[in-house]
């Protein structure tokens, strides 16, 4: 079965480190992945997306992720953190009937 | 309309009462997506509209779970008997066509509390 995992579930860094969090998918065929956030009191918002091509993809805000093939990860990355990055963070992939499926999230917290 | 729309925001109801939820997705969106987020627990999928039809609703957790969707535009999600579990925030998606890979636009979700 088509899934998608996200093995932190609390990350807690002060400002200024670096951020690597974890997905890993599990489905063949053609990928499309996503990283989604949801800050306090707030919707989900796309951050970025890869569906072909260089596979290090660029978002918003200094975020990056780097598409795997061989290791079916999509890790998300921040070279240096701020507290308002302070947020939950979704991993999700595109199913072949065309809708997500996503990863439990990620709470980071930054420490001022 | 500019965004997707979902009422109530919030919903307290009792135990064994029925509610319905409402989704107005993105003006010309024809892909609708149902999603729910338990306290603790990531985006569970539940039904996707493309127009008014729902090619799949394996995700919808039992019977008393239903969705429709009239005229490609509003949808409205139905919990008949309503049990604590049922207790989560409903989330509804929206894109232009189903599979459209430049990811949803999100509402702001449903708070719904069963007591």
């Amino acid at each position: 079965a088509q899934s998608v995992s996200q093995h932190n579930h609390h990350v807690i860094l002060s400002e200024a480190a670096s951020l690597e969090l974890g997905c890993n998918y599990s489905y063949g065929g053609t990928v499309n992945l996503f990283w989604y956030v949801q800050y306090p009191g707030q919707h989900l918002q796309l951050l970025l997306k890869y569906f072909s091509g260089d596979p290090l993809v660029k978002g918003i805000k200094g975020f990056e992720a780097e598409f795997i093939k061989s290791k079916f990860s999509f890790n998300l990355r921040k070279p240096s953190v701020q507290w308002s990055d302070t947020a939950e963070y979704f991993c999700a992939g595109m199913r072949s009937q065309g809708n997500l499926i996503f990863g439990k999230g990620t709470k980071l917290s930054v420490k001022p | 309309g500019a965004g997707v729309s979902q009422s109530p925001s919030n919903k307290v109801t009792e135990k064994g009462k029925d509610v319905e939820l409402r989704c107005d997705p993105i003006s010309g969106h024809t892909a609708l997506y149902w999603y729910r987020q338990r306290l603790g627990q990531g985006l569970e999928f539940l039904i996707y509209f493309q127009g008014n039809s729902a090619p799949d609703k394996s995700g919808l957790p039992s019977d008393r779970f239903s969705a429709e969707r009239t005229g490609e535009s509003v949808s409205t999600l139905t919990i008949q008997r309503t049990q604590q579990e049922d207790s989560a925030v409903y989330l509804c998606a929206s894109t232009e066509w189903v599979g459209a890979n430049y990811g949803y636009t999100f509402g702001s979700g449903t708070r719904l509390t069963v007591v």
